[in-house]
Order: structure tokens, then sequence, then C-alpha cells
């Protein structure tokens, strides 16, 4: 278990909807980090957000937001579902950013399926 | 730029078997850090190891190795002795000065059969 926490762990819906994936990061660790892995793909980085503010970007769609709470939690929301977007999408949390990086530890992932 | 490559898509061996994983990198960070993850059929992302630009001893945990060489920009991952429960897809990743980002691999499946 790798602390961090992952709801839905599965999601099926159709498409042109929208969906919120939630991510509750390891006690402590102040960074989050969205991953999206489609099928017999590798991880796409999608954004990073540290304590509440987002960090960096990465291949993210516009439909696609995020943000993360005073909480430390952080949701993905996607909205007008394509059947593209059906995927594995990880939400990994880390200690840094500091001089010293730390390794990401990675929820189980939400799996969506759009039809 | 940062990349990672894993040019190894699969790899089939025969339980016992010793198996290396290839990843080269590129960087242009004089810091840097390297990782290896590892996804079970089950989908989780479990990691494995981290290893700074600084430190290039090679490591050894049971049954896994690994050889770190920055002449060659590589950090290669050796399972010895293969069993079944490594099948899985392992993943090369990098992070760089811009400490915000990790570049992963397009990851290598191994297959390890009975």
């Amino acid at each position: 278990d790798s602390g961090v926490t992952q709801t839905p762990k599965h999601l099926i819906t159709a498409t042109g909807q929208r969906v919120t994936l939630r991510c509750s990061p390891r006690s402590g660790d102040l960074s989050v980090y969205w991953y999206q892995q489609s099928l017999d793909q590798g991880l796409q980085f999608l954004i990073q957000y540290y304590n509440g503010e987002e960090r960096a970007k990465g291949n993210i769609l516009e439909r696609f937001s995020a943000q993360q709470f005073p909480d430390l939690h952080s949701e993905l929301n996607l909205s007008s579902l394509e059947l593209g977007d059906s995927a594995l999408y990880f939400c990994a949390s880390s200690s840094n950013p500091g001089l010293d990086i730390r390794e990401l530890f990675f929820g189980e992932g939400s799996r969506l399926t759009v039809l | 730029a940062q990349k990672v490559t894993q040019a190894q898509t699969e790899i089939s061996v025969v339980e016992k078997e010793d198996v290396t994983l290839d990843c080269v990198y590129e960087t242009r960070d004089t810091t840097y850090y390297l990782f290896w993850y590892k996804q079970p059929p089950s989908g989780e992302l479990v990691f494995l190891i981290r290893r700074n630009s600084f430190d290039e001893q090679n490591e050894i945990s049971g049954r896994y190795s690994w050889n770190f060489q920055k002449s060659t920009s590589s950090f290669n991952f050796t399972i010895t002795a293969s069993q079944v429960v490594d099948s899985a897809v392992y993943f090369c990743a990098l992070s760089g000065d811009n400490f915000n980002k990790f570049y992963f691999g397009s990851g290598t499946k191994l297959n390890v059969k009975p």
C-alpha cells in the first residue's frame, strides 16, 4: 500500500459526459501528480500541484482540469469525454520539491471507460 | 531536453534465467535522479529504486541489481534467477533540475514463463 488513495477505482460513462477523479496523497506529501496511461501506452504526464498551486503542466487537454485543495487532496475533472479518453488515470504524490528529489508514490489508479 | 528510452518493448524468459532491462537517458542537467518502477498485471505502479547522478555505485537488492553508468547514460536493471512473479511492465524514469517533472520511458514488458 503506497498510501495514496484514488477514487473511484473504476468508472464507466458515455461520450460527452463529465467525470471527477479524486486523489488523497500520502500523509505529509505536498506534491500531487496526475498521469494518464492509455491501453498499452506509457505514462503521460498531465499536471502537477504543490501545496495548492499548479507547478507543472504536461500534455493535458483543455477539456481536462485539476486542482489541489487546502487539505491537499486533488481532483482531476474530465469533461466532454471522448472514446479516446478511456485510460487508467494515476495520481502520485511526493514530498518534494526541494533540493533532494524524492520518488513518486502512485495510487492504484482510476480506470475510466468511455462508451 | 529530457528523455528516457527503453528500447526493449517486450522480453520473454524462462523461469530462473537472468534478464537485463535497458534504460538510456538524455539530460543536460548536472544533477538528476533516476528511478525504476514495476507495474504488475494488477496495474499499480510500485517504486523499486532511486539513484542520484552523483552516486554511480551499483546496487543490489536480493535478486535485483542496478548498473548506473554516466559515461553511457544508462541505468540498467538486472533480475537474477527470474520468477513468474517478476512478470510485469518495468518503467525507467528521470527527474532533473526542473524537479517538478518526471520523465518516464515507454516501459519494457517482461514475461517470465514457468
